[in-house]
């Protein structure tokens, strides 16, 4: 159990939707980072977040946007669904802000089902 | 554009043998270079990270290599055992910014008893 921890573990929605995850970093962690893994892309990353700031973005959608609150948690909010967003969306944490150098804990993820 | 390779096809290997995965790469120049093991269904766990100007790491029975010469890295598990069956990922980045990790697509190693 790495101590991050991701909600729901199953999310089945249809396409043109919107849908929060969420993820609670471990305790004392202050960067949080989001993932992408699916079968044709492989793991991506998608936008880290640093107490509260957003730190570095990938190739994260327009239609997806994510935030960090004052407690920490963070949410990944992904709207106008389409099937091709279905994934595996995993949240990280690590202490700092380093991106690679930091060790990154992962959550056990979200499954995204879009039909 | 920049291209990570990993074994595509399953790695079977016999316990108690020791497991070298590939990880190349082309088009890049990596600073730094982790190594991942992904279980089904679960989300990756970090093994080890080497920098460009290290040519080797070790940790208890992991060894990574980094020649950015070949652009290569190889990974090696010696004593393998049935548990370390599972996915193993290899991540690159320019620099130290999260926005600069790139994935392999994973090599799956099995360990037959």
């Amino acid at each position: 159990d790495s101590g991050v921890t991701q909600t729901p573990k199953h999310l089945i929605t249809a396409t043109g939707q919107r849908v929060t995850l969420r993820c609670s970093p471990r305790s004392g962690d202050l960067s949080v980072y989001w993932y992408q893994q699916s079968l044709d892309q492989g793991l991506q990353f998608l936008i880290q977040y640093y107490n509260g700031e957003e730190r570095a973005k990938g190739n994260i959608l327009e239609r997806f946007s994510a935030q960090q609150f004052p407690d920490l948690h963070s949410e990944l909010n992904l709207s106008s669904l389409e099937l091709g967003d279905s994934a595996l969306y995993f949240c990280a944490s690590s202490v700092e802000a380093g991106g690679i150098t930091d060790t990154q804990y992962f959550g056990p993820g979200t499954r995204l089902t879009v039909l | 554009s920049q291209k990570i390779e990993q074994n595509s096809e399953a790695l079977n290997i016999q316990e108690g043998k020791t497991a070298t995965l590939t990880c190349n790469y082309t088009n890049y120049s990596p600073a730094y270079l982790q190594w991942y093991r992904q279980d089904p269904g679960r989300g990756p766990v970090f093994l080890l990270l080497i920098r460009e100007n290290e040519k080797e790491k070790r940790k208890e029975r992991l060894k990574v290599t980094f020649d950015t010469t070949l652009k290569q890295s190889l990974f090696h598990i010696t004593a393998s055992q049935p548990a370390d069956s599972a996915t193993y990922l290899c991540a690159l980045a320019g620099d130290s910014s999260a926005s600069k990790i790139i994935f392999g697509s994973g090599t799956r190693l099995s360990i037959r008893p």
